[in-house]
């Protein structure tokens, strides 16, 4: 069965600091790929998300992810963390040949200002 | 991206009683999501709802407990039944394909 796994269930970083959330997955085949974030008392937003090509993607405010796909990992990142990203970070795979998102746990960052 | 709106926002119910979680969306879309979040818990597909044929549950939920309806494009209901403390969660819809979309979810405490 596929699974999602992310590392960290909390994270806290001061501002200005650099950002990684490992992604890791288990599934053979071809998979999409998505971040999701949810800032406090607000909607699920999808981050970015990757279905193929270029193996970096950049999403929203200043966020990208790199597919390894030799580590079937997905890992988040971003060079400088504002306040502002404190928020729920998810990451979750889709196989090509269905529809069903399979979730990581989620972790939650917190920006020390 | 679709507008994706839920009533309630937020609920509390006594135990054994039923919910019904309503989801609408500004556009026509094919298939729409029931999700489940429980607390500190990531999101679980409860099921698929397609227009027009019967709801899809996955492993562990089961249509008595969850009945849901889809009686057009643009809007579903999910209904939490014979409630218990366990049940108490964030209920989410979605819709989309490749890409989801979701609603802002429904806060249900049982007690």
């Amino acid at each position: 069965a596929q699974s999602v796994s992310q590392h960290n269930h909390h994270v806290i970083l001061s501002e200005a600091a650099s950002l990684e959330l490992g992604c890791n997955y288990s599934y053979g085949g071809t998979v999409n790929l998505f971040w999701y974030v949810q800032y406090p008392g607000q909607h699920l937003q999808l981050l970015l998300k990757y279905f193929s090509g270029d193996p970096l993607v950049k999403g929203i405010k200043g966020f990208e992810a790199e597919f390894i796909k030799s580590k079937f990992s997905f890992n988040l990142r971003k060079p400088s963390v504002q306040w502002s990203d404190t928020a729920e970070y998810f990451c979750a795979v889709k196989s090509d040949s269905n529809y069903q998102l399979i979730w990581g746990a989620g972790t939650k960052l917190i920006i020390k200002p | 991206s679709a507008v994706i709106s839920q009533k309630p926002s937020r609920d509390i119910c006594q135990r054994g009683t039923s919910l019904t979680i309503q989801c609408q969306v500004d556009s026509q879309v094919t298939m729409m999501f029931w999700y489940r979040q429980q607390p500190g818990q990531s999101l679980t597909l409860i099921a698929t709802a397609n227009q027009g044929s019967e709801a899809t549950y996955e492993s562990g939920f089961v249509i008595d407990k969850f009945p849901i309806s889809r009686p057009n494009l643009t809007f579903s209901t999910l209904t939490v039944s014979n409630m218990s403390p366990e049940d108490s969660s964030i209920y989410l819809c979605s819709v989309g394909g490749n890409e989801q979309f979701f609603g802002p979810g429904t806060r249900l405490t049982v007690l």
